[in-house]
């Protein structure tokens, strides 16, 4: 199984809305990332996590709340997130470090009205 | 601060020749640098990377060449095939830690 999985692949949120995207590995993965992506943009680093400690956290505002219950699941709690915050939210992990190849889920379309 | 340039959105190419796909990176501490692919729908996939002790990296039709004193690396396709056609991004990182896009290119392989 070399598959990162990430729900739900779509989601539209309102403003007041709270809401969480999931994203699992069964790869045995010690490291494990949120991307956000907009548009024609390249993937925004948000948050890493190391052996379910996070290790970096890009200065990612308050709204977005990463967690990690176990090595395998990664969580990203969303509460008033605002329209800019439209945008695509990938999922990876790896073996070892970020900078090694990293798998990537299918990513969730997020669009907050 | 983009420290990882795609200076070209976009590439097209006839099927069988070569698609040289280029990136150049701003900081020198980088040591790992990595393309991914990226079908729509779909995340980035891994394809190829090289240390920065190399200059080489060959993985079937994928080469990719490192030119430190220009800051530069490429990533030779050859033959395209049309299945190439996607967005690729080139990444680069810094003692396995953080990992920084560039903005992508998209490559049109026509049959």
């Amino acid at each position: 199984d070399t598959e990162v999985t990430q729900t739900p692949k779509h989601l539209v949120m309102g403003m007041t809305n709270k809401k969480s995207l999931k994203c699992e590995q069964h790869m045995g993965h010690r490291a494990m990332y949120w991307y956000k992506q907009k548009a024609k943009k390249p993937p925004e680093l948000m948050f890493v996590y190391s052996y379910e400690k996070l290790s970096i956290n890009e200065s990612v505002p308050s709204r977005f709340s990463p967690e990690c219950p176990n090595s395998s699941l990664l969580n990203l709690h969303l509460h008033a997130l605002q329209p800019e915050d439209s945008a695509l939210y990938l999922c990876a992990s790896s073996q070892a470090g970020l900078g090694t190849e990293a798998f990537f889920g299918q990513g969730t379309r997020l669009t907050v009205v | 601060d983009q420290q990882v340039k795609q200076n070209s959105p976009s590439l097209s190419v006839q099927e069988g020749r070569i698609s040289i796909l280029n990136c150049d990176y701003t900081n020198s501490m980088f040591d790992y640098f990595l393309w991914y692919k990226k079908y729509p729908a779909e995340g980035p996939t891994f394809l190829i990377s090289i240390s920065s002790i190399k200059d080489k990296n060959e993985d079937g039709r994928f080469t990719v060449f490192l030119n430190k004193s220009a800051k530069h690396l490429s990533l030779h396709i050859v033959p395209s095939q049309p299945g190439d056609s996607a967005v690729y991004f080139c990444a680069a990182s810094i003692n396995n830690n953080d990992m920084r896009f560039g903005a992508g290119t998209r490559l049109t392989v026509k049959p």
